[in-house]
């Protein structure tokens, strides 16, 4: 079964640190995106790419986070330097366009 | 500015009862609207998605209405079962935008 791959599953990290969350989207997928998940947030869209490209990344603090894609087998988020408040869980997802979108299993990250 | 609301109280039914889950949205003009399912620990799993000429939508037990006068889509689980208990997430989409924004879901548990 095709799937979206992210690593790590877990991440616990100091606050001030680099944290780079890496995810695989499934092959012929076009878009991209990442989310982040907290209980008093729910679902927050962060960014996303179609073909590589960034469409919109209005939900990311620019000063800290970063998103990119390489290549079309690989997205990156990275924080620096990380801070307690960006302890949540993060997903990405991709699929042809914005629908039917296929999530990968997330990023634990606890910043300390 | 869009707001999607789902109620964020837990919905607790009987097996077998029907489930009834309830996602409005305002300042938008979605030309269709998905449903995802989410267990805990794991990401969104997507189950149906309805446009905005369609009512009514099935997919074996689920069942999914969209009015788009009342900017209000119901999402149905009829026969419910204890292995029906999760979230529940609702994002609607305009035709012209590209981004996928999701409710804060509703939980929904299932007791045999």
């Amino acid at each position: 079964d095709a799937r979206v791959t992210q690593t790590p599953r877990h991440k616990v990290t100091e606050m001030g640190q680099e944290v780079t969350m890496r995810c695989q989207p499934i092959l012929g997928h076009n878009t991209v995106f990442w989310y982040r998940q907290t209980m008093m947030q729910g679902l927050e869209l962060l960014a996303y790419f179609r073909n590589r490209a960034p469409l919109d990344d209005s939900g990311m603090p620019k000063d800290r986070f970063s998103a990119e894609m390489p290549d079309a087998t690989l997205a990156t988020l990275k924080i620096q330097p990380s801070e307690p408040r960006d302890s949540a869980v993060y997903f990405c997802a991709s699929g042809l366009r914005t629908a039917k979108l296929f999530f990968g299993s997330g990023t634990q990250l606890s910043v300390l | 500015s869009q707001k999607i609301e789902q109620n964020s109280e837990a919905l607790n039914i009987q097996e077998g009862k029907t489930a009834t889950l309830t996602c409005n949205y305002t300042n938008y003009s979605p030309a269709y609207l998905q449903w995802y399912r989410q267990d805990p620990g794991r990401g969104p799993v997507f189950l149906l998605l309805i446009r905005e000429n369609e009512k009514e939508k099935r997919k074996e037990r689920l069942k999914v209405t969209f009015d788009t006068t009342l900017k209000q889509s119901l999402f149905h689980i009829t026969a419910s079962q204890p292995a029906d208990s999760a979230t529940y997430l609702c994002a609607p989409l305009n035709n012209a935008g590209n981004m996928l924004t999701f409710g804060g879901g509703t939980r929904l548990m299932v007791k045999p």
